[in-house]
């Protein structure tokens, strides 16, 4: 069963522009990653973000973490044609090393 | 080496044949993982393996059969499949951490066609 839904499914900006997705969850995580999905290929981990933090950076990404709303945010600043991709949030439960990825969001950047 | 490695990359079987996919990662990951993933949606757990033993099993036919051999390797063995499951198979690695998994590292996948 999924845990996470994201909004929105697709999202369709120019190059330089930011693109924001969020994504919810039901239960209570350890932790929340993002990762991102070219087509057909496997995934690569961009950032994981633990309950007990509410914002991480890493280059041009930036992670929102709000547990009491159970919701999290990718902000990809100045995208780039590169970034076209599906993006996936993923939490993690219990102590089983189980991770449950959400819905996805498909990101184009167009130049 | 930071890279999971998986074979074959597309695989075509008929609904009497077995095969195996395989997976092999040389990062000291203790835990490795496979999902499931039909086009246009998210991957669904699989199977979790912990030191080598099966920790979790997400209610998977039993058409799928999962095997560590060691801590590097991975196999998922196929027999009697339908067409549905037709689907991309990504396997992953984590390291074990005393306060849940971290970041997972993921092959390119196999791409599976049951005729």
């Amino acid at each position: 069963s999924q845990q996470g839904e994201e909004d929105p499914q697709a999202l369709s900006i120019q190059e330089g522009e930011n693109a924001t997705m969020n994504c919810s969850y039901k239960t209570s995580i350890n932790n929340l990653q993002w990762y991102r999905q070219n087509s057909g290929r496997g995934l690569v981990h961009l950032i994981l973000i633990r309950s007990n933090e509410r914002e991480k950076h890493s280059g041009r990404l930036r992670v929102t973490l709000d547990t009491s709303k159970k919701s999290s945010s990718l902000l990809i600043t100045a995208s780039r044609a590169a970034d076209t991709a599906s993006y996936f949030c993923a939490t993690e439960t219990g102590g089983g090393n189980k991770l449950t990825f959400g819905t996805g969001t498909q990101l184009k950047v167009e130049l | 080496d930071t890279e999971v490695t998986q074979t074959p990359k597309h695989l075509v079987m008929g609904m009497t044949n077995k095969k195996s996919l395989k997976c092999e990662q040389h990062m000291g990951h203790r835990a490795m993982y496979w999902y499931k993933q039909k086009a246009k949606k998210p991957p669904e757990l699989m199977f979790v393996y912990s030191y080598e033993k099966l920790s979790i099993n997400e209610s998977v036919p039993s058409r799928f059969s999962p095997e560590c051999p060691n801590s590097s390797l991975l196999n998922l063995h196929l027999h009697a499949l339908q067409p549905e499951d037709s689907a991309l198979y990504l396997c992953a690695s984590s390291p074990l951490r005393f306060r849940g998994t971290g970041e997972l590292f993921f092959g390119e996948g196999s791409r599976l066609t049951v005729l």
